[in-house]
């Protein structure tokens, strides 16, 4: 168990409509990072917050947007979803800003989209 | 961009067999490199990381070394067990020097092991 919490594990749904990914870091990372998984792109680096503020963004779609709540955890909303955001969805944490690459990640969300 | 590749799967070895996956990488600066594994069902977890060229990364049985010379980081294991089988990744992030979020990986696409009794 990497402390890591992702909700929901598996959601269905379908085009054009918006979804929300919760993700609890473990007790104490203040950093929390979004990554993609399918199977044609492998692993997408999405977005990365700290302690509140958005510090990067990667592969990140604009019908995708990402928070970081006073209480450290954080929301990916997917909206006007198409066939393709299916995906296994990452959510990962990291104690600081500047890290060694550790980082610990959840057990993911299933999105799929039909 | 920077960029990891990694050798394709998936791998099928028996056990106690040697294992090698490959990974290569293009990047600026002076990376650490990284191998994550992700067991069926699971997040991905650290495996093992190396921080500057000539480094060897090792946990598990598993090493790694960084080869800046030929922009390497293979993975090996001298005697694979069944509960190897997994998905894994190498990956790469940015060095002290670079300027923005130095923890966002940048990941290969993965290799799947399976061992097989």
């Amino acid at each position: 168990d990497s402390g890591v919490t992702q909700t929901p594990k598996h959601l269905i749904t379908a085009t054009g409509q918006r979804v929300t990914l919760r993700c609890s870091p473990r007790s104490g990372d203040l950093s929390v990072y979004w990554y993609q998984q399918s199977l044609d792109q492998g692993l997408q680096f999405l977005i990365h917050y700290y302690n509140g503020e958005e510090r990067a963004k990667g592969n990140i779609l604009e019908r995708f947007s990402a928070q970081q709540f006073p209480d450290l955890h954080s929301e990916l909303n997917l909206s006007s979803l198409e066939l393709g955001d299916s995906a296994l969805y990452f959510c990962a944490s990291s104690v600081a800003l500047a890290t060694t690459g550790e980082l610990f990640f959840g057990e993911g969300s299933r999105l799929t989209v039909l | 961009g920077d960029s990891v590749t990694q050798m394709e799967g998936p791998v099928t070895l028996s056990e106690e067999a040697f294992l090698t996956i490959n990974c290569t990488y293009t990047a600026t600066g002076y990376p650490s490199l990284f191998w994550y594994v992700q067991y069926p069902g699971e997040g991905l977890q650290l495996l093992l990381k190396a921080t500057k060229a000539d480094d060897k990364g090792s946990n598990k049985g598993f090493e790694a070394t960084y080869r800046k010379e030929t922009t390497s980081f293979h993975l090996e294991k001298g005697s694979v067990q069944v509960s190897d089988s997994a998905v894994y990744f190498c990956a790469l992030t940015r060095g002290r020097n670079y300027g923005g979020s130095q923890g966002n990986l940048i990941f290969g696409k993965g290799t799947k092991l399976s061992v097989k009794p």
